[in-house]
């Protein structure tokens, strides 16, 4: 099946701690994003890729770093810049030219939690 | 309408009705407007788009109404059924017919329909 999977689902973290939260696609999209999800909010983007080896600044991008060194994986990470990091992470792709380049196929999240 | 905090408008309907979900946006340089259905710890799903060229859309028991005039978009969810219950976001991208396709997602509308 084709899809968007990241891992861990629940992540604990301690302060200080950097993490690395997985996100993987096999639909062979050039775009991928790593949106971040607050109770009673929408989402709000943190970095995009649009081709590997590239990638942009979201909204909200202080306190986060990214790769894209395959096209099928866009890790990201949270490090201890971050300062208030426990929130829903959602991983997505989406094709970037032609069809509905609105429709971002995303991954069913990661919850991370600062113990 | 507009979310205060932690609290996401909320709209409560009896299995069967119609529902309408309302979203305003404020970039008059959209031109590309999509809905996502969020259930419960999940990612969200495509569920129509419209692009600014048209002021109404039909899917399957779905409706999207484009008002530009008063930049504000509406989701009609025609018979609505208990697996309709989840947070709807409008989803807005400007200068779409450039290389810009990064979304910019409203704060969301929870759909409760009862039983």
């Amino acid at each position: 099946d084709g899809g968007i999977t990241q891992s861990p689902k629940y992540l604990f973290r301690k302060e200080g701690q950097n993490v690395t939260l997985s996100c993987e696609q096999n639909l062979n999209h050039d775009a991928m994003y790593w949106y971040r999800q607050d109770p009673g909010q929408g989402l709000r983007l943190i970095y995009y890729s649009q081709i590997v080896n590239d990638f942009q600044k979201g909204d909200i991008a202080e306190g986060y770093s990214v790769s894209r060194e395959k096209k099928e994986s866009f890790p990201l990470t949270v490090t201890s810049a971050q300062k208030n990091p426990t929130a829903f992470y959602l991983c997505a792709s989406s094709i970037v030219r032609g069809g509905r380049t609105g429709e971002l196929f995303f991954g069913e999240g990661s919850r991370l939690t600062v113990l | 309408g507009e979310s205060v905090g932690l609290h996401l408008p909320t709209l409560s309907v009896q299995e069967g009705d119609n529902s309408i979900i309302n979203c305003a946006y404020s970039n008059s340089a959209s031109d590309y407007f999509i809905w996502y259905k969020q259930e419960s710890g999940k990612g969200p799903q495509f569920i129509i788009d419209i692009r600014s060229n048209m002021d109404k859309r039909q899917g399957q028991r779905v409706t999207v109404l484009l008002n530009k005039t008063v930049k504000h978009l509406s989701l009609q969810i025609a018979a609505t059924q208990p697996g309709d219950s989840a947070v709807y976001f409008c989803a807005e991208i400007p200068n779409s017919g450039g290389s810009n396709y990064k979304l910019t997602f409203g704060k969301g509308t929870l759909l409760t329909v009862n039983p």
